[in-house]
C-alpha cells in the first residue's frame, strides 16, 4: 500500500513571506499517461476542504497564482509565494493512482 | 453548485445509519461521487467511490459493511452503514468528482465541490 508523508506537520509563516509543503509517496505516483496523480486540498478552520491542486501541479478554478505546485514520482512540493492570513489551514495531499489516501496533513499558521 | 449531506448521529455500536448526499446545480448521476470521512481535529479518510457508470469502490475498513447508492429521482447519493463501530465515529463529507479529459481513453476525476458534513457517534 502507498504511504503518503508530509512535512512539516506544523509551518509557522510571516504574512508575505513564503511557504513550502512538502509531500512524498512511498510509491512513484506518475501514471503511464504522463501525469502525476497527486491533489492538493486544504481545510480552512470550521471548514470543509477544498481543491487547491489536482494531478500534480494543477490550479483549481478560482485558486490565486500564488499557489503552484511542481514535483513527480515521489516528491510533490506545495508552494505559497506570499502567505496570506486567510491561507491558515491544513493543507493535505492526495493520491489518487490507487484508492485515494491522503497525508497526516501539514498545518500552516501565521506568526 | 453545492452538496448537503445530512442523516448523522447518535448510535450504538453494532448499529446502522443511511447518510444523503443531495447535490444542486448538478447531476449526481452524471458524475462520480466519494464520501470521505474526518475524526475530528484528525486527518481526511477517504471511505467510497461511485462511478457514473455504477462501478463502487471502498476502503478496506468499510468494505462489507458499507454501501454506496443514488437515486436520480432525488438527485441523491446515500452511504448506508452497516454493523458500526466506535471507529467509525467521524464527519462524513461527499464530494463531486469532476472529470479532467488527459486523452481519448485516460480520464482523471478531481474533487472541486464538497459538502459541509454530518457528524456520526457510535457509542453506547
Amino acid at each position: 500500500d502507498i504511504v503518503m508523508t508530509q512535512s512539516p506537520v506544523s509551518l509557522p509563516v510571516t504574512p508575505g513571506e513564503p511557504a513550502s509543503l512538502s509531500c512524498r509517496s512511498s510509491q512513484s505516483l506518475l501514471h503511464s499517461n504522463g501525469y502525476n496523480y497527486l491533489d492538493w486540498y486544504v481545510q480552512k478552520p470550521g471548514q470543509s476542504p477544498q481543491l487547491l491542486i489536482y494531478l500534480g501541479s494543477n490550479r483549481a478554478s478560482g485558486v490565486p497564482d500564488r499557489f503552484s505546485a511542481s514535483g513527480s514520482g515521489t516528491e510533490f512540493t506545495l508552494k505559497i509565494s506570499r502567505v496570506e492570513a486567510e491561507d491558515v489551514g491544513v493543507y493535505y495531499c492526495m493520491q489518487a493512482l490507487e484508492a485515494p489516501l491522503f497525508g497526516q496533513g501539514t498545518r500552516l499558521e501565521i506568526k | 453548485v453545492q452538496l448537503v449531506e445530512s442523516g448523522g448521529g447518535l448510535v450504538q455500536p453494532g448499529g446502522s445509519l443511511r447518510l444523503s448526499c443531495v447535490a444542486s446545480g448538478f447531476t449526481v448521476t452524471s458524475n462520480q461521487m466519494t464520501w470521505a470521512r474526518q475524526v475530528p481535529g484528525k486527518g481526511l479518510e477517504w471511505v467510497s467511490l461511485l462511478y457514473t457508470g455504477g462501478d463502487r469502490f471502498y476502503a478496506d475498513s468499510v468494505k462489507g459493511r458499507f454501501t454506496v447508492s443514488s437515486d436520480p429521482s432525488k438527485n441523491t447519493m446515500f452511504l448506508q452503514m452497516e454493523s458500526l463501530r466506535p471507529e467509525d465515529t467521524a464527519i462524513y463529507y461527499c464530494a463531486r468528482g469532476t472529470e479532467y479529459r488527459i486523452s481519448w481513453r485516460d480520464y482523471y476525476y478531481y474533487m472541486d465541490v464538497w459538502g459541509k458534513g454530518t457528524t456520526v457517534v457510535v457509542s453506547s
